[in-house]
C-alpha cells in the first residue's frame, strides 16, 4: 500500500508563495493507473480539490484556483509539488496529497495532511 | 459553495439506519462514478465507497452506496457511536476534467 507524506512550511506570509511537497513510498507516481492530486480543507470547512497530475505530464486544476496554482513532479524522487502564489488568509487550510484512480477517480490513499497558516 | 449538495447534518440513534444524499448534475454525478469518504475528527478522509456502490477491503457491509440520475446516496445501517464523523461525496466532471466534493454531512449518533 502506498504511503503519502506532505511536507513544507507551516506558516506563510500574505502575498507570498505556499510550497508543499508530497513524498510517495510504496508506489510509483509514474504509474499509468493513477492520478496524484492535492486537496485542501480550511479549518471547520469542507474538502476542496486543488488539482491533479497524470504521468503523461497532464495537469488539471480547479478553475477557482487555476491562476495561482501549479503542480510539478520529480519522477526520480517519487515526489510531487504544489505551489500557490499570492496567498491570503483564505488559503489557510489543511493540505492533503492523495492518489486517485485514472478510470474511476476515487481518492483511495491520502497523506495525513499538513496545516498551513497564512499570517504575517 | 460546493457543486455537489449534501445536507449539513443528519442524526439517528444507535442501531438505526441513516441515509446521506448528494445531489449533482448530468456532467458530474449523472455520468460518473461517485465515491464517499468518512472523516473522523482530526484525521484525513478515508475512502468508504468507490465506483458508486463498492466497498474497499475492510469497510463493513453496514455501509452502502447507490445512485439514481444525478443524485447519490450513502446508507449506513446498525449505527454505532464510532460512526460519528463527517461524510463527503466525491466525483469527477469529465467534461471539464475537475474533481468535485460535496460540502460534507456531519453524522451524529444520538
Amino acid at each position: 500500500q502506498p504511503q503519502l507524506q506532505e511536507s513544507g512550511p507551516r506558516l506563510v506570509k500574505p502575498s507570498e508563495t505556499l510550497s508543499l511537497t508530497c513524498s510517495v513510498s510504496g508506489g510509483s507516481i509514474s504509474s499509468n493507473t493513477y492520478y496524484w492530486g492535492w486537496i485542501r480543507q480550511p479549518p471547520g470547512k469542507g474538502l476542496e480539490w486543488i488539482g491533479s497530475f497524470y504521468y503523461t505530464g497532464s495537469t488539471y486544476y480547479n478553475p477557482s484556483l487555476k491562476t495561482r496554482v501549479s503542480i510539478s513532479v520529480d519522477m526520480s524522487k517519487n515526489q510531487f509539488f504544489l505551489k500557490v502564489n499570492s496567498v491570503t488568509a483564505a488559503d489557510t487550510a489543511v493540505y492533503y496529497c492523495a492518489r486517485h484512480w485514472a478510470t474511476t477517480q476515487e481518492f483511495d490513499f491520502w497523506g495525513q495532511g499538513t496545516l498551513v497558516t497564512v499570517s504575517s | 459553495q460546493s457543486v455537489l449538495t449534501q445536507p449539513p447534518s443528519v442524526s439517528a440513534a444507535p442501531g438505526q439506519k441513516v441515509t446521506i444524499s448528494c445531489s449533482g448534475s448530468n456532467s458530474d454525478i449523472g455520468n460518473n462514478y461517485v465515491s464517499w469518504y468518512q472523516q473522523l475528527p482530526g484525521t484525513a478522509p478515508k475512502l468508504l465507497i468507490y465506483e458508486t456502490n463498492k466497498r474497499p477491503s475492510g469497510i463493513p457491509d453496514r455501509f452502502s452506496g447507490s445512485k439514481s440520475g444525478t443524485s447519490a446516496t450513502l446508507g449506513i445501517t446498525g449505527l454505532q457511536i464510532g460512526d460519528e464523523a463527517d461524510y463527503y461525496c466525491g466525483t469527477w466532471d469529465t467534461s471539464l476534467n475537475l474533481g468535485l466534493f460535496g460540502g460534507g454531512t456531519k453524522l451524529t449518533v444520538l
